[in-house]
């Protein structure tokens, strides 16, 4: 199956800081959604996107299809982005295939 | 909108009883629902896609007579852990896919059940 390969897999922030986490996957997609978990295990949806560049707030994404890598940024980090952040992608065949996580800890 | 329910949200039981795990999507159809299983520090595993008004299709080593699935309708369904063991306690986490929605390769998660088997 498709692997998928999220980096860091730990993040220590100062408040305010900026940081970028990366998703690598292993083949082509047709989907991949970005998630936040936080403490108490709701997968909250950050971004729908399989391919280009979407920005929420504080939050932006970019998916380069064809390099098989999306990223996500965080802007002027507070306590409340800490938690896990998932990327996960599916190839047509409704499966969602899950990285292992970023563990970010944003520290006031 | 795109809200999906689980209930109960947290459950203790016995070693060999079964325990049933509500996944409702509220404000829209779901003709696919997923369910996972998330170990402590760990990802989610998808263990098997649940489709309305067909069996569910489980994914590799995922017992399908310990963990039984129906999606009854659009908006329901259920996974059913049976005879528990303490190895079934774990956090179990439903998605739902927005049919009708725009998007339609959006999964929508729910908030998740926490199973404790003693």
């Amino acid at each position: 199956g498709i692997q998928v390969e999220q980096s860091p897999p730990d993040l220590i922030l100062q408040e305010g800081a900026n940081s970028t986490l990366r998703c690598n996957f292993s083949d082509s997609v047709n989907n991949l959604q970005w998630f936040h978990q936080n403490p108490w295990g709701q997968l909250i949806n950050l971004f729908y996107i399989p391919s280009g560049t979407k920005q929420n707030g504080r939050l932006s994404a970019t998916t380069v299809a064809t390099e098989r890598y999306s990223l996500l940024y965080i802007s002027s980090s507070q306590t409340t982005d800490s938690g896990v952040y998932f990327c996960a992608v599916e190839r047509g065949d409704n499966r969602l295939a899950f990285g292992k996580g970023n563990q970010v800890v944003v520290i006031p | 909108g795109a809200v999906v329910s689980q209930h109960p949200s947290r459950v203790i039981c016995k070693s060999g009883t079964s325990v049933k795990i509500e996944c409702r999507s509220l404000d829209f159809q779901a003709t696919t629902m997923f369910w996972y299983r998330q170990f402590p520090k760990q990802s989610l595993m998808l263990m098997a896609t649940s489709n309305e008004g067909s069996k569910a299709t489980y994914e590799q080593g995922v017992e399908k007579d310990k963990f039984l699935i129906n999606h009854a309708s659009l908006t329901l369904s259920t996974l059913t852990v049976t005879s528990a063991h303490p190895e079934d306690s774990s956090f179990y986490i439903c998605s739902a896919r927005d049919f009708w929605g725009q998007r339609t390769d959006t999964q929508y998660f729910g908030p998740g059940t926490r199973l404790t088997v003693l």
